[in-house]
């Protein structure tokens, strides 16, 4: 099992570009996730998903959009990127609620918008 | 709001030296508490789900606690290897997201 993967590693964006950010589950989980992490204040969630096609928002859904068109991918999107968009992003999936919802997180992307 | 706390921001220890970290909460209608580690450059990893006040979970060196306003993680006799981040969340009832605290950098030095 790979578990939870991201693709890129690292992306470097000049303000106003776009992006997306691909996460891949292989165990099966109903739910995923997106947050960032930012030095002193921890992860906050972005986005997430309780099921293939569906999304709802987190802590911090500006400026980001994301979909779930099959139930192991969830993407991630910047449609104009800012310099306050600069992070560090982390993809988690889990069980559904009634089964602990122990999160398990991918290795992470760095972003950092010039 | 839902609220997470840790302290101390950071903790160095010497290898054996015994310790806690303190994460405190507030929410109202706890569904559970979660313990993460992070080594630099990697993402979290799960370690423990504490459900409900006077439970305690143990792994290896750590032990978790939890009453109904803070968890603490105890570290046992720690070795250079359980230096990392240490970080906690917490999830309400009939709420789908989690709430990360800041997170407690530990360094145990040989």
């Amino acid at each position: 099992n790979a578990g939870v993967t991201q693709t890129p590693k690292f992306r470097v964006l000049k303000t106003g570009q776009s992006m997306t950010l691909l996460c891949a589950q292989d165990m099966n989980h109903e739910y995923m996730y997106w947050y960032r992490q930012d030095p002193g204040m921890g992860l906050r969630l972005i986005h997430y998903s309780v099921g293939e096609g569906t999304t709802a928002k987190g802590e911090v859904p500006d400026g980001y959009n994301v979909s779930r068109l099959k139930k192991q991918n969830f993407l991630l999107g910047l449609e104009s990127a800012a310099p306050s968009q600069t992070s560090v992003y982390f993809c988690a999936s889990s069980y559904s609620r009634d089964r602990g919802h122990e999160q398990y997180f991918g290795p992470g992307t760095r972003l950092t918008v010039t | 709001e839902d609220q997470v706390t840790q302290s101390p921001e950071a903790l160095r220890l010497q290898e054996g030296e015994s310790s806690s970290l303190n994460c405190s909460y507030t929410v109202s209608g706890l569904r559970g508490l979660f313990w993460y580690r992070q080594d630099p450059g990697k993402g979290p990893e799960f370690l423990f789900t504490l459900y409900s006040a006077g439970e305690e979970k143990e792994k290896e060196r750590l032990k978790a606690t939890l009453t109904k306003k803070e968890s603490f993680l105890h570290i046992t006799a720690p070795k250079p290897e359980d230096s990392a981040t240490y970080l906690c969340a917490v999830r309400r009832y009939n709420n789908n997201d989690m709430r990360f605290g800041a997170g407690t950098r530990l360094t145990v030095k040989p």
